[in-house]
């Protein structure tokens, strides 16, 4: 099983929709996780951090199920601005130093 | 403002000929670390280093090294680039480590000959 599996996309909305990604993750000791957004050709940057709680960030709402190692973002109302690829990224251990980047799941948002 | 900055952007290099990628950021950044982003692999950390004169492997660092010798730079080198090591290369800082925001530089794109 690989480490942080997304799926690949792409996803094809028109605006207004709403839309879902999740994303698995192998390893139960696994500590953080974020979703970052990714720009055809442009550096990652940190959409939001995932808390065990949930949280949301006005049209994003992103949630963790640890018991069966997944997290999902939820993107409502979608925007063309939205269109990008949205990278689901895991620390596998308290204290470890690298991250796991998922391959990513591209976001293409019609009028 | 903050930032990272890479230079070069862009790279076209031969076989063999020695090359240096630089990064640096002026956020008083403690981790630093680069990636190489492949179309179907992802990002794929190379090096990472927690702080000046501390540095270590990531995934995927046979082919590479770096250094740390102040806290804002943090350059990749390729001693004899293959091509193999065409790629999209990202630089990233955070405040502590990686439990924090990663800032990436704006990408430095690759290609051995």
């Amino acid at each position: 099983r690989k480490e942080v599996e997304q799926d690949p996309g792409p996803f094809n909305v028109p605006e207004g929709a709403t839309v879902a990604f999740n994303c698995t993750y192998s390893n139960s000791a696994s500590q953080s996780f974020f979703w970052y957004r990714q720009d055809c050709r442009k550096e990652p940057k940190l959409l939001m951090s995932v808390y065990s709680s949930g949280n949301e960030d006005g049209r994003f709402t992103a949630q963790l199920n640890r018991a069966s190692q997944y997290i999902s973002l939820l993107i409502r109302d979608s925007k063309l601005s939205d269109s990008a690829t949205y990278l689901c990224v895991v620390c596998p251990y308290s204290g470890y130093s690298t991250l796991t980047f998922g391959k990513g799941t591209m976001l293409l948002v019609s009028p | 403002e903050a930032q990272v900055t890479q230079n070069p952007r862009y790279l076209i290099t031969v076989t063999g000929k020695k090359l240096t990628v630089t990064c640096s950021q002026n956020m008083n950044h403690e981790y630093m670390s680069w990636y190489r982003q492949d179309p179907g692999l992802g990002l794929r950390q190379i090096y990472y280093s927690m702080n000046v004169e501390v540095t270590d492997k990531g995934d995927v660092p046979e082919g590479y090294k770096v250094s740390r010798k102040e806290k804002r730079n943090f350059p990749l080198i390729l001693e004899s680039p293959s091509p193999n090591q065409t790629s999209l290369y990202f630089c990233a800082s955070s405040l502590k480590g990686v439990g924090e925001t990663q800032y990436f530089g704006p990408g430095t794109r690759l290609l051995v000959l």
